[in-house]
Parts: structure tokens; sequence; C-alpha cells
């Protein structure tokens, strides 16, 4: 079975902290990808990467970046941590074109 | 300003009625539509997803219909149960790899018994 593990289920930031945000996939897939889902609004798009180093911008990047020095890792960062950045967070990652895509359980954060 | 545009936010079924999700898109470059479902405290997970080089796709009770000149398409869930009330994602994808995914909305539906 493919496993895409986050590092974490819940966490409790401040505000300005520097969040660090762990993604581990165990199936060699090419894609990995970070949303942000809040309701009424879906999951949104906040960075993607098809390959070690390469990461693309989604819909909403602003106030993160991210990593992924591994192939079967990719890393979401949140610089400053801000009260609007509170929300689940899910990270997924599929082989390639045409094929599914798996997520993790997600992470809920809230920052405070 | 999403990608791709999901209705209805909400869907109230009786068991054994068709639930009828629909979806609208921009880029013609987006190439596979998943369909994924979400059960509160999980992570989405793919249910049926279509290539724009057919007009429709059926797996068990559900179906994907595909109107690539009208860029819609939609989900249909015929004999609907109460083991389907989840949240419903329509999703699109393009780029090397399909690498760029965007998804919609969401949709609650809930089938009453």
């Amino acid at each position: 079975d493919v496993k895409v593990t986050q590092s974490s289920r819940y966490l409790v930031k401040r505000t300005g902290e520097k969040v660090f945000l762990e993604c581990v996939q165990d199936m060699d897939h090419e894609n990995m990808f970070w949303y942000r889902q809040d309701p009424g609004l879906g999951l949104r798009l906040i960075y993607f990467s098809y390959d070690v180093k390469m990461k693309e911008k989604g819909d909403i990047p602003e106030g993160y970046s991210v990593s992924r020095e591994k192939k079967e890792r990719f890393s979401l960062i949140l610089e400053s941590a801000s009260t609007n950045q509170t929300s689940m967070y899910l990270c997924a990652s599929s082989l390639g074109r045409w094929t599914e895509a798996f997520f993790g359980q997600g992470t809920r954060l809230t920052v405070v | 300003q999403q990608q791709v545009k999901q209705s209805p936010q909400s869907l109230i079924v009786q068991k054994g009625g068709i639930s009828i999700i629909n979806c609208a898109y921009e880029n013609t470059a987006f190439d596979y539509f998943p369909w994924y479902q979400q059960f509160p405290g999980k992570g989405p997970a793919l249910l049926i997803a279509i290539r724009p080089d057919v007009s429709e796709k059926k797996e068990g009770r559900f179906t994907i219909s595909f109107n690539k000149s009208a860029k819609q398409f939609s989900l249909h869930i015929m004999d609907s149960q109460p083991g389907d009330s989840a949240t419903y994602f329509c999703a699109a994808s393009w780029g090397y790899n399909n690498n760029d995914m965007r998804f919609g909305a969401g949709t609650r539906l809930t089938v009453k018994p």
C-alpha cells in the first residue's frame, strides 16, 4: 500500500514562529503536493514539486516555502506563522501522468 | 480564484436516489479529471477519474460524464447509500507528469436512510 505520512496530526504554534510540516511518501513518486483545506474553499494548492529540488507555486504560496532535498520528502515551511494560516494542511504524492494522487491524513495547524 | 468551480456546496439525497455534482473549468490544458471522496478525519481518496478523450466513464454506481466543448464534467452516484455520505471533490490536472492539480471547493453529500 502506498503510504503518505505527515509528521503531526495536530500542531499548535505561536504567531511569528517558524513552522515545519513534514511529509514522506514510500512509493518513489515523482510528484508531491501541499494543499490547505478550509471550509467552503476546498483544497487550495500551495506548492507542488515534480522532482528533487524542483518546486512550483500554486494558487496561494504567499507566506509559505517548500523544500525537497530527497525524492521521498517534501517539507512545507511557514516562515513566520500568522493566525490566518490556521488550517488543515494536506500533503499528497503521485507517480506521474494520469495517475492517482495519494493523500496523507492531514495536519491540523492552529496558530495562536 | 479557483480554476475549478464545483456545485452544489451541499446535497441531501434519499437512499436509493441519484446524486449529481457538477464541475466546470477554464484551462483547456487540463487533461486529467479525477474525483476524490473524503470522510471526516481522513485525507481524500480517489474515487474515479477520466481523461478528455472519452465522454463517460462508469465504475459500479459511480459515473463521470465529460463535456469537453462545454468544459464541464459531473459525477453521478446511482442508488445512493448512507455510506456514500462524505465530501466529494472534483479536480483537474495538467503539466509535465500532471504535476499541477487543482481542486474544486467540495460538495458535502448526505444520504438519508
